[in-house]
């Protein structure tokens, strides 16, 4: 089946420091990768996406890159702000012909301090 | 526009109740989701609606729970004969017309269930 790993958290770190969340996935045919960011006291919602190989999700600053032969997908950022503080989750889905619903990561909690 | 509501944001029951949590996804998107949010496992697929399709019922984890979809719209997810290890948060996600694996799901700040 499916499977998502993610780094164990949380991730601690000063302002204007580099950020990587590693991500590593397992998956029927050729998945979907995005990953998800929960703020505090608010919904999950989308950070970047990509959908085939070497593509390279970006955005607020944050890049991932879907590498295949070594399925992984890790986050990273150059400089990190205390808005950044939050929940990290990776995620697929297995492709248009396969399952539509994500299988997600365990979450890492980024916690930056000023 | 509107964004995905869920009602009600936090249900206290006592175990053995039955529940029902609703959701109204984003106007026009066909594809509906039901995830739940729990600090043992994590988030965990529940079940998929698109369009008139059979819904995938593949991540229900017991027949207690079952969930419609009305008019292609409203889901409601029913809870029967609630058990402790049911608290969590449920998240209802939406995506639109096509319901691709490539197509953001919109969450809503999902129901927030605590069985005593």
């Amino acid at each position: 089946g499916n499977s998502v790993t993610q780094m164990e958290g949380p991730v601690t770190l000063s302002e204007e420091a580099f950020l990587t969340i590693n991500c590593t996935y397992t998956a029927t045919g050729y998945p979907s990768l995005f990953w998800y960011v929960q703020y505090p006291g608010e919904g999950l919602q989308l950070l970047l996406k990509a959908t085939k190989a070497d593509d390279k999700g970006s955005n607020k600053g944050f890049e991932a890159t879907y590498r295949k032969e070594t399925t992984s997908f890790h986050l990273e950022k150059g400089s990190v702000q205390v808005s950044d503080s939050a929940v990290y989750f990776c995620a697929l889905t297995e492709g248009d012909m396969g399952r539509r619903a994500l299988t997600f990561g365990s979450g890492t909690r980024l916690q930056v301090q000023p | 526009g509107a964004g995905v509501s869920q009602s009600p944001s936090n249900k206290v029951t006592e175990k053995g109740k039955d529940v029902e949590l609703r959701c109204d996804p984003i106007s026009g998107h066909t594809a509906l989701y039901w995830y739940r949010q729990s600090l043992g496992q994590g988030l965990e697929f529940l079940i998929y609606f698109q369009g008139n399709s059979a819904p995938d019922k593949s991540g229900l984890p017991s027949d207690r729970f079952s969930a419609e979809r009305t008019g292609g719209s409203v889901s409601t997810l029913t809870i029967q004969r609630t058990q402790q290890e049911d608290s969590a948060v449920y998240l209802c996600a939406s995506s639109s017309n096509s319901g691709g694996s490539t197509d953001t799901q919109y969450f809503g700040p999902g129901t927030r269930l605590t069985v005593l």
